[in-house]
């Protein structure tokens, strides 16, 4: 299957830093990536689509301002979490969508936030 | 929007016995519904996915059920081996062509232990 990297795949930073997680598409072109948060032992919840050359599109109540999507190529989208706290602290997971529309997922980057 | 519903969150079983995993959806308009595998501190991996058109899919151990008048799918994996223990996601979403890209709603998880 297509591969997806994240990096980092764990971070940690200090509160009120801003830090950049990138998802890349290593073997294909995703003209759509994603990225999702999950807490411990909870399911993936789905935070913004990151469109190639475009705004990304934020499910609602997540803070657009908070939350940086930047999606500059067809393979490579980045979250920045600007002004980060503790309650911040997450697991986050990118994910491109295939020739075939199948979602690939990335490794997921571990955040904690001091 | 689409709501999934994922039984049962824990489920055991002994090595080489069958598991099964049952989802419910809201949303009619779904058409695709992946089922994922996440092990722990990684990201969910695809194992089988079912699109609206097929009522069964399998894939050596793995297969996938779809009930669409009822809503519910399955997941069927037989002979289990302790390598499988993770914990599994469904999910269902729709295929947006014009988009070319699937917009999926993922259920709670399920978190399969299989016992040597």
């Amino acid at each position: 299957g297509a591969v997806v990297s994240q990096h980092p795949s764990w971070v940690i930073c200090k509160s009120g830093t801003s830090v950049k997680i990138e998802c890349r598409s290593l073997d294909f072109q995703a003209t759509t990536m994603f990225w999702y948060r999950q807490f411990p032992k909870q399911s993936l919840m789905l935070m913004a689509t990151s469109n190639e050359g475009s705004k990304a599109t934020y499910e609602q109540g997540v803070e657009k301002d908070k939350f940086l999507i930047n999606h500059a190529s067809l393979t490579l989208s980045t979250l920045t979490v600007t002004s980060a706290h503790p309650e911040d602290s997450s697991f986050y997971i990118c994910s491109a969508a295939g020739y075939a529309g199948e979602l690939f997922f990335g490794e997921g980057s571990r955040l904690t936030v001091l | 929007g689409e709501n999934v519903e994922q039984h049962p969150s824990t489920l055991s079983v002994q090595e080489g016995d069958s598991a099964v995993i049952k989802c419910t959806y809201s949303d009619s308009a779904s058409n695709y519904f992946p089922w994922y595998k996440q092990e722990l501190g990684k990201g969910p991996q695809l194992i089988i996915d079912i699109r609206s058109n097929v009522g069964e899919k399998k894939d050596q151990r793995i297969a996938v059920t779809l009930n669409k008048t009822a809503k519910h799918f399955s997941l069927h994996i037989t002979e289990t081996q302790p390598e499988d223990s993770a914990v599994y996601f469904c999910a269902a979403g729709s295929d947006l062509y014009s988009g070319g890209y699937q917009k999926v709603t993922f259920g709670t998880g399920t978190k399969l232990q299989v016992i040597p």
